[in-house]
């Protein structure tokens, strides 16, 4: 169980760029989900997929935010024409579904800062 | 919508004594209830967590928090802290049966002092 891994740890940006961020969950895990938390917040819901599916998507997650999951590992998480306020910790977690109540278990996120 | 508020921000205290952290939540439907933990430059790992059954829940490393439905009240306590505890606390709810979205508070800086 190596964990739940994210790259970058860091990423600066200029304002209009795009950016992608990596997920990669614990192996077995089916459940992938992405959370944003800015400074003094605590952490807020923007999807998950169960496999390959997204079968959640919250309000917060705006037209210029894509994720992706194509074969049910490693999930991808796209932010296009980023903005100041797009400036956060960016966490994912995993878990494995079907037992009684998960347990999440988070990585140490990518930092994004758009200048 | 459910909502989780932590009232304090940070909470300063010396080594070897109690403390409290407290969490209310609003939800007009029941939920699960939990307390994560951030350690300086690690993920948050989840500490306990409340589904039903007895109210007072325990972690293995000595923390506890008792469930309150009739003040919605989901408090962490732990006796005696070590300076290992110091870290960044989050209290979070899940409605039962409605997805699988967690709610987060905006967390408390539990900061001990030698």
């Amino acid at each position: 169980d190596t964990g739940v891994s994210q790259d970058p740890r860091h990423k600066i940006t200029k304002r209009g760029q795009n950016v992608t961020f990596r997920c990669d969950p614990i192996s077995e895990h089916n459940r992938l989900y992405w959370y944003r938390q800015t400074l003094g917040q605590g952490p807020e819901f923007l999807t998950y997929f169960q496999n390959e599916a997204q079968l959640e998507k919250s309000r917060l997650l705006s037209d210029r935010f894509s994720a992706e999951r194509p074969k049910g590992s490693f999930s991808t998480l796209e932010i296009q024409r980023t903005e100041q306020g797009d400036s956060a910790m960016y966490l994912c977690a995993s878990s494995l579904a079907g037992v009684r109540i998960e347990k999440l278990f988070f990585g140490s996120g990518t930092q994004l800062s758009v200048l | 919508a459910q909502s989780v508020t932590q009232l304090d921000s940070q909470v300063p205290v010396f080594e070897e004594a109690p403390v409290e952290l407290r969490c209310n939540y609003s939800s007009s439907v029941s939920v699960y209830l939990f307390w994560y933990v951030q350690y300086p430059n690690q993920g948050l790992q989840l500490l306990l967590k409340y589904l039903s059954g007895s109210t007072l829940v325990e972690s293995i490393n000595g923390f506890e928090a008792e469930f309150n439905k009739s003040q919605t009240s989901f408090h962490l306590r732990k006796p005696s802290v070590h300076i290992s505890d110091t870290a960044e606390y989050f209290c979070a709810v899940k409605v039962y049966n409605a997805g699988n979205m967690l709610t987060f508070g905006g967390g408390t800086r539990l900061m001990v002092k030698p």
